[in-house]
């Protein structure tokens, strides 16, 4: 079993649409959970992180971890086209400092 | 707003030359990573450097990949003899802290293509 899936599949949503993104793990380890976001040609930009299960707030994002089921999802209002970009989530250990990342999902949001 | 930079953007060699990935990281971090993405793969860890030492590695990061912080500034990633399976975006990153819930800030990254 992969440490950190991620089904990839190119996600495409109408401006103001809700955007739902989420990724499993298999190793019950990981205590810190983050939501990187990747234009096209860049870096990965931390956009939320959690550590805790429950749910996570910033403006028109929130992060929801679930320990137990080992799933966390990001959630968009609002989507705007500036939002299209791919998402990536990412995981570590407590103590450890390699990140280990899904697979990503590009978003396109559609004016 | 401080961000981490790496040189070159793409960088193209043939197969068995070294190359130099440079990246300088955030002023007052002190952890650095680098990673790497495989066109159409996941991000993956190479390896964590702190206080001029490697403090983790992956399996990835074997003899052919080194290390260093040549001066106060710069941290490169030398691959001694380029195969073409190391083609691929590299990314460095850096944080102030570690082990914990630190944020690890990445750069643009540079892409690899060996020929």
């Amino acid at each position: 079993q992969k440490e950190v899936e991620q089904d990839p599949g190119p996600l495409s949503v109408p401006e103001g649409a809700i955007v739902s993104l989420n990724c499993t793990y298999s190793n019950s380890a990981f205590q810190y959970f983050m939501w990187y976001r990747q234009y096209s040609r860049k870096g990965p930009e931390l956009l939320m992180y959690t550590y805790s299960s429950g749910n996570k707030e910033d403006g028109r994002f929130t992060a929801q971890v679930d320990k137990s089921s080992k799933y966390i999802s990001l959630f968009i209002r609002d989507s705007q086209p500036s939002d299209s970009a791919t998402y990536l989530c990412a995981m570590k250990r407590d103590g450890n400092n390699r990140l280990a990342f899904g697979k990503g999902n590009q978003v396109v949001v559609i004016p | 707003e401080p961000e981490v930079t790496q040189t070159p953007s793409h960088q193209v060699t043939q197969m068995g030359q070294e190359v130099i990935l440079r990246c300088v990281p955030i002023s007052n971090h002190l952890y650095f990573y680098w990673y790497r993405q495989i066109l159409g793969q996941k991000v993956e860890f190479l390896v964590s450097f702190y206080n001029n030492e490697i403090s983790e590695k992956s399996e990835i990061f074997d003899d052919q990949f080194s290390v260093e912080r040549p001066d106060g500034s710069n941290f490169t990633l030398k691959i001694r003899s380029t195969k073409l399976e190391d083609s691929a975006m590299y990314f460095c990153a850096s944080s102030v802290l570690a082990g914990g819930p630190e944020t690890q800030y990445f750069g643009p990254g540079t892409r690899l293509l060996v020929l």
